[in-house]
Parts: structure tokens; C-alpha cells; sequence
């Protein structure tokens, strides 16, 4: 079974924050962790990885608790384009589950 | 352009008629995989290699095989097809295991066996 869990689905409103969580108590202290997004039937597309701090780039933010037993992922401006499936994945574990399906709403 | 490259994109053939569907890639990259997707099931790991000659099982392997004879390609090969191998197949490549850098994923093979 993958090491991460994350909700089957979740809407957001145009133009709003989406904050996509995903649950991973059970990675090691030395796994990355890493978002990926896939639209309809596209191969997936890398968003962010993170370790232990926060990272932001130019597609999302991730928000890694203290603890590393979750994190976050933030679209901060959320448009129609971003609905997709979105996978957080382990480094070492590398198992895609059912992901969580973000539908951003106009 | 860094790219993972996938052919045929979709493939629709008989059971039992042997089929390869070709990755490669052109970032120089020492780790592949290939992956199915079937709804509801998320991405499944069928194989994956660390670099040339070097080929493991991944969760369902049952039914593939796989080569790395060089860095660049990791080709799929379906010997028996049988309808349960009807799929969305992805190839996937990263510098290396070890590395931090994220896959690369191809554009994805269509395959319906009847």
C-alpha cells in the first residue's frame, strides 16, 4: 500500500486558494515528498518536492508539518485549468494511490 | 526539449498477438519505470530499471517484460496479451533512484487487447 493517504475529492472556487492535504506518518526522516498533477488521461505532471521546510515555486507552495506526518499543497490562486487529479507521493515508497480530484468551479 | 517519448500512443490488437510499446528518453537519465493506470486504481509500478541491465518487478509485473539494453530506452513487451492488459501505460524516467529529482512522464499508450 502507498505510505500516503489524501482525500478522493475536493472543490474549489475560481480564483480562491485550493490546499490539498495529504497524510504520510509513515515516511522516513530522510523522504521526500512530491506532488504531482494529471489532467484527464495526460501523463503526470511534476508540481513540488519538499524535505522538511516549506518550498514554493512558480506552480504551487507546500507546507511540510514539524513533524513530517503531513503536508499541504497550495494552489494559491486556483483557475478552471488547475482541475486535475493530484498525487502526493513518497520518494522511496514511489506508489501512486487514487490521488484526490480538485475540480475548480467558476 | 526534455522529453519522455511513448509509442504507439494508442494500440487496439487481439489476444495472444505479441506486442512492444517503446519509451525513451533524452535527459540521460540512469532510472525508468513503467507504470498502468486503471480507474479508481491510481498509477501501478509494473516494472523498473536502475540503469542498463539492471530490471526489477515492480507491483504487477504479471504478464510483462521489460529490457534496458541502453540508458536511453526501456521498451514494454506484452509476449501473450489478454484483455486484462487493456490499459492507460505510462513510462517514467529520473536521474536515479537516489536522486531527489522528480520523474519525467511520458505522454501515455492506450492499449486495448480484444
Amino acid at each position: 500500500d502507498a505510505k500516503t493517504t489524501q482525500p478522493p475529492s475536493m472543490d474549489c472556487a475560481e480564483g480562491r486558494a485550493a490546499n490539498l492535504p495529504c497524510n504520510h506518518s509513515t515516511i522516513s526522516g530522510n523522504e521526500y515528498v512530491y506532488w504531482y498533477r494529471q489532467i484527464h488521461s495526460q501523463g503526470p505532471q511534476y508540481i513540488i518536492h519538499g524535505l522538511k521546510n516549506n518550498e514554493t515555486n512558480e506552480m504551487a507552495s507546500l507546507i511540510i508539518t514539524e513533524d513530517r506526518k503531513s503536508s499541504t499543497l497550495i494552489l494559491p490562486h486556483a483557475t478552471l485549468r488547475d482541475t486535475a487529479v493530484y498525487y502526493c507521493i513518497s520518494k522511496d515508497d514511489m506508489r501512486f494511490g487514487a490521488g484526490t480530484r480538485l475540480t475548480v468551479k467558476p | 526539449e526534455a522529453q519522455v517519448t511513448q509509442n504507439p500512443r494508442y494500440l487496439i490488437t487481439v489476444t495472444g498477438k505479441k506486442l512492444t510499446v517503446t519509451c525513451s528518453q533524452n535527459m540521460n537519465h540512469e532510472y525508468m519505470s513503467w507504470y498502468r493506470q486503471d480507474p479508481g486504481l491510481g498509477l501501478r509500478q509494473i516494472y523498473y530499471s536502475m540503469n542498463v541491465e539492471v530490471t526489477d518487478k515492480g507491483d504487477v509485473p504479471e504478464g510483462y517484460k521489460v529490457s534496458r539494453k541502453e540508458k536511453r530506452n526501456f521498451p514494454l513487451i506484452l509476449e501473450s496479451p489478454s484483455p486484462n492488459q487493456t490499459s492507460l501505460y505510462f513510462c517514467a524516467s529520473s536521474p536515479d533512484r537516489g536522486s531527489n529529482q522528480p520523474q519525467h512522464f511520458g505522454d501515455g499508450t492506450r492499449l486495448s487487447i480484444l
